[in-house]
């Protein structure tokens, strides 16, 4: 069974531009979920999908973070316009829901943004 | 809120040497998961146990014990006759309980240096 993915694995950007990082999910898993770690920094919860349908977005930092998950499938998270405090790696994870409420969530190997 | 603290920012043993990994916590609520994970050179986040607050049963598995303490609010980790593989970060986390699959609260992790 393949794990998360995420695309790219790295990405260089000036400030300004934009930047679009994919996550592809484990097959079958309802739930996805976006993280981000600062240099540093503890990971810190973006946001929660479940399926198409955002669950919770407390954590998104401001309305230039934008996430999407059209189908129920892959995710994508763009930042337009990327400014250098975005800099850092952003991980993906996806669960399956269970009627216990306990669950594990998979971690893909994040992108890594730096923004210059 | 939710907080965990890992207070150990970097620790440097030579092999076969027993490591602890503290980690405290801080919740409200009485129901809530506790969580290790491992972050290879390779990035990605790899799940090592799951507890609930409601089992401090104490868990060993292979080299890997964990100590829960509700009295305390820590769960520490303990790698025994360590090995250079066991390099790593170690994050701790806490679940918002707030329906099933939701977000993890990270410490900021630990960087284990297991020298030969």
């Amino acid at each position: 069974e393949a794990g998360v993915t995420q695309f790219p694995s790295h990405s260089v950007i000036e400030k300004g531009q934009t930047v679009t990082l994919r996550c592809d999910p484990i097959s079958g898993h309802d739930n996805l979920y976006w993280y981000r770690r600062v240099m540093g920094k503890e990971i810190k919860f973006l946001l929660h999908f479940v399926k198409e349908s955002k669950q919770d977005e407390s954590g998104m930092p401001n309305n230039r973070f934008l996430a999407e998950r059209t189908g129920g499938t892959y995710s994508t998270l763009k930042v337009q316009p990327a400014e250098l405090e975005d800099s850092g790696v952003y991980f993906c994870a996806s669960s399956q829901e269970e009627l216990a409420g306990a669950y594990e969530q998979y971690f893909g190997p994040g992108t890594r943004l730096t923004v210059t | 809120a939710q907080k965990v603290t890992q207070a150990q920012t970097e620790i440097s043993v030579v092999e076969k040497e027993d490591v602890t990994l503290d980690c405290v916590y801080e919740t409200r609520d009485t129901t809530y998961y506790l969580f290790w994970y491992k972050q290879p050179p390779s990035g990605e986040l790899v799940f090592l146990i799951r507890r609930n607050s409601f089992d401090e049963q104490n868990e060993i598995s292979g080299r890997y014990s964990w100590n829960f303490q509700k009295s305390t609010s820590s769960f520490n980790f303990t790698i025994t006759a360590s090995q250079v593989v066991d390099s790593a970060v170690y994050f701790c986390a806490l679940s918002d309980p707030t329906g099933a699959n939701s977000k993890l609260t990270f410490g900021k992790g630990i960087t284990l240096s297991v020298r030969p």
